[in-house]
């Protein structure tokens, strides 16, 4: 079965840093993208950046460019979304996903086809 | 960037109803389009993909349509378990941005 299993919820403090984790199974995890969305308490998603797990190419949303880091251990089939010093706004559900691809006459197109659990991360003095 | 919005944002309708949501991108983005659903307290879960290909798995009553800046997302016959939040999402270019949403909900 093909599964991308998140890391537990996190409470933290302003100020500290933390690294949240989304290992892969099921699947070849150096053959796909990995991205994170963010989704804010009552709010909508928000994509925030991708890493390609096989040579660890990132690419970041500019809302988020800087604020996070997105990392991968490919011999763990893990894939890592951090932050250095947390902010209470940053106080959030935070879901990894597997950027599935298919390749059509009309194009080549990629989506969100498999998706984790999500981590709570809530940041609060 | 390119900035989808949806329309509605939410939606009251009854089990059986035919219901249309619509989303449409800032610019073109031609079948570059995908459609997900997220129950409350669940992750997404992809439906269409590239503007109307069903993603394996899903039933056939959901179907997508549309190219360019306009697109629709259409339930032909609302069950219990399609109440639910809808999101679109471009893949035409980084960062590929999703739609603010719409809130599917019983009438």
């Amino acid at each position: 079965e093909v599964q991308l299993v998140q890391s537990g919820a996190e409470v933290k403090k302003p100020g500290e840093s933390l690294k949240i984790s989304c290992k892969g199974s099921g699947y070849s995890f150096t053959s796909y993208w990995i991205g994170w969305v963010r989704q804010m308490p009552g709010k909508g998603l928000e994509w925030m950046g991708i890493i390609y797990p096989g040579d660890s190419d990132t690419r970041y949303s500019p809302s988020f460019q800087g604020q996070v880091t997105i990392s991968a251990d490919k011999s763990i089939s893990t894939a890592y979304l951090q932050w250095s010093s947390l902010k209470a706004s940053d106080t959030a559900m935070y879901y990894c996903a597997r950027h599935g691809d298919t390749a059509m006459v009309t194009g080549y197109y990629y989506y969100m086809d498999v998706w984790g659990k999500g981590t709570t991360v809530t940041v609060s003095s | 960037d390119i900035q989808m919005t949806q329309s509605p944002s939410s939606l009251s309708a009854s089990v059986g109803d035919r219901v249309t949501i619509t989303c449409r991108a800032s610019q073109s983005i031609s079948s570059y389009l995908n459609w997900y659903q997220q129950k409350p307290g669940k992750a997404p879960k992809l439906l269409i993909y590239a503007a109307s290909s069903l993603q394996s798995g899903v039933p056939s009553r959901f179907s997508g349509s549309g190219s360019g800046t306009d697109f629709t997302l259409t339930i032909s016959s609302l069950q219990p378990e399609d109440f639910a939040t809808y999101y679109c999402q471009q893949s035409y270019s980084t960062p590929p941005a999703f739609g603010q949403g719409t809130r599917l909900e019983i009438k």
